[in-house]
């Protein structure tokens, strides 16, 4: 069965960074774009990022661009996200998430916390 | 950017009523509309894509529909386990958007 486990979140102060990283089985990672999506506490989800199945191409959230670097290992089943120059509104829960061919995102992780405090 | 807006924010319904949410996009997207269900406390579930197809093994009392700018999710008969956040999500082009969410309550 498809899972994804995600691994990197903890407390960082601003300004630091942190790497995310998500591990994938039971599907072919690496036919499959992939997406980071968070969920600050007690609100709604944002998009943060997209990368396609070779990693040839990349989107992100304005509100992450420069400061966000999204990659992928295809002989490792892995996605990670390097998050630098850290702000207090990066405080959320991190899900990675597969892209269904079909449209949306269909398998998600249980996410990780990241908190951004001095 | 084109921006996800969702009606109403919340809404308190009786088990067995029709419930429908709205999803309005600021441009066209076609159908490139996904639903999806949060759970509290758990992650979310993609219910809905391409504004009307039911994800393999979502109950048949939901339902999309809408092309274009104006889309709608229905819960046919309202079920205890259907108390959730539902969230829009445009996926035609990036950056993608989700909708802010709406909160649906058993009264």
């Amino acid at each position: 069965q498809v899972q994804l486990v995600e691994s990197g979140g903890g407390l960082v102060k601003p300004g630091g960074s942190l790497r995310l990283s998500c591990a994938a089985s039971g599907f072919t990672f690496s036919d499959y774009y992939m997406s980071w999506i968070r969920q600050a506490p007690g609100k709604g989800l944002e998009w943060v990022s997209y990368i396609t199945s070779s990693g040839g191409t990349i989107h992100y959230a304005d509100s992450v661009k420069g400061r966000f670097t999204v990659s992928r290992d295809n002989a490792k089943n892995s996605l990670y996200l390097q998050m630098n120059s850290l702000r207090a509104e990066d405080t959320a829960v991190y899900y990675c998430a597969r892209n269904s061919p079909h449209g949306g995102t269909d398998y998600w992780g249980q996410g990780t916390l990241v908190t951004v405090s001095s | 950017d084109i921006q996800m807006t969702q009606s109403p924010s919340s809404l308190s319904a009786s088990v067995g009523d029709r419930v429908t949410i709205t999803c309005r996009a600021s441009q066209a997207i076609t159908n490139y509309l996904a639903w999806y269900q949060q759970n509290p406390g758990k992650v979310p579930k993609l219910l809905i894509y391409a504004a009307s197809t039911l994800q393999s093994g979502v109950p048949s009392r939901f339902s999309g529909s809408g092309s274009g700018t104006d889309f709608t999710l229905t819960i046919s008969s309202l079920q205890p386990e259907d108390v959730a956040t539902y969230y829009c999500q445009r996926y035609n082009s990036a950056p993608l958007a989700f909708g802010g969410g709406t909160k649906v309550e058993i009264k």
